[in-house]
């Protein structure tokens, strides 16, 4: 049972243009979302998260959107560069359930020069 | 370098013997977790440990898997008498006290079983 869905297996964007992510969960317990980057061969990293009790949260170029009642959230990049071409997890925390992350199974993002 | 420390990168293993995976957390974080990604698949949470404490060990398998984290040195992930299908890679990660703070990530030690 996927409590986590990311629907798109992969993205390609152009370079300056905006990259739009989406996620899905099914777990109306999830109160904390967070967003990683991970390259082949590497760990993920940690870019940016979202607590419950907000609707968006911004850092940088990088921005999530959370809807609570549609359980969607969304990572938007802009504006989008070659070295953010990577695979993009969404991952979300039940904070009663010992804050083990819950994972999608990730979007390959492609920014083409 | 001050992230989280995996060693080692990469690990073969005959079946049936030991393999040993381990992790040095950021430095000031006491929670660890170990998370599991098989070949096409995402990542699945193992286990929650803080120091001398196993927190959440649902994700683990029930047989041949252990872990450990002491008061001193590096929390280990074990697996005893290994077969092809624990063939992965495994990622730990850390984080600080307090509630949502993101968890950061080592990159990862790839177990493969001939």
């Amino acid at each position: 049972d996927q409590q986590v869905k990311q629907n798109s297996p992969s993205l390609s964007v152009q370079e300056g243009r905006i990259s739009i992510l989406n996620c899905d969960y099914t777990n109306s317990m999830f109160d904390y979302f967070l967003w990683y980057k991970k390259y082949p061969a590497e760990g993920p990293t940690f870019l940016i998260s979202i607590s419950s009790i907000k609707d968006k949260n911004e850092d940088g170029r990088f921005t999530v959107f959370l809807n609570k009642s549609a359980k969607h959230l969304s990572l938007h990049i802009v504006p989008s560069q070659p070295g953010d071409s990577a695979v993009y997890f969404c991952a979300a925390v039940n904070a009663g359930n010992n804050r083990k992350l819950i994972w999608g199974l990730g979007t390959s993002l492609a920014v083409n020069p | 370098n001050a992230g989280v420390m995996q060693n080692p990168r990469h690990l073969v293993r005959r079946r049936g013997q030991e393999a040993r995976l381990r992790c040095s957390p950021m430095k000031g974080h006491s929670h660890v977790y170990w998370y599991r990604q098989l070949p096409e698949e995402g990542l699945k949470f193992m286990v929650y440990l803080q120091k001398e404490n196993i927190i959440d060990e649902s994700g683990m398998p029930k047989e041949r898997f252990s872990a450990e984290f002491p008061k001193e040195g590096p929390s280990i992930l074990r697996i005893q008498q290994v077969v092809r299908g624990d063939s992965a890679a495994y990622f730990c990660a850390s984080s600080g006290q307090g509630s949502n703070q993101p968890q950061h990530f080592g990159d990862g030690t790839r177990l493969s079983i001939l």
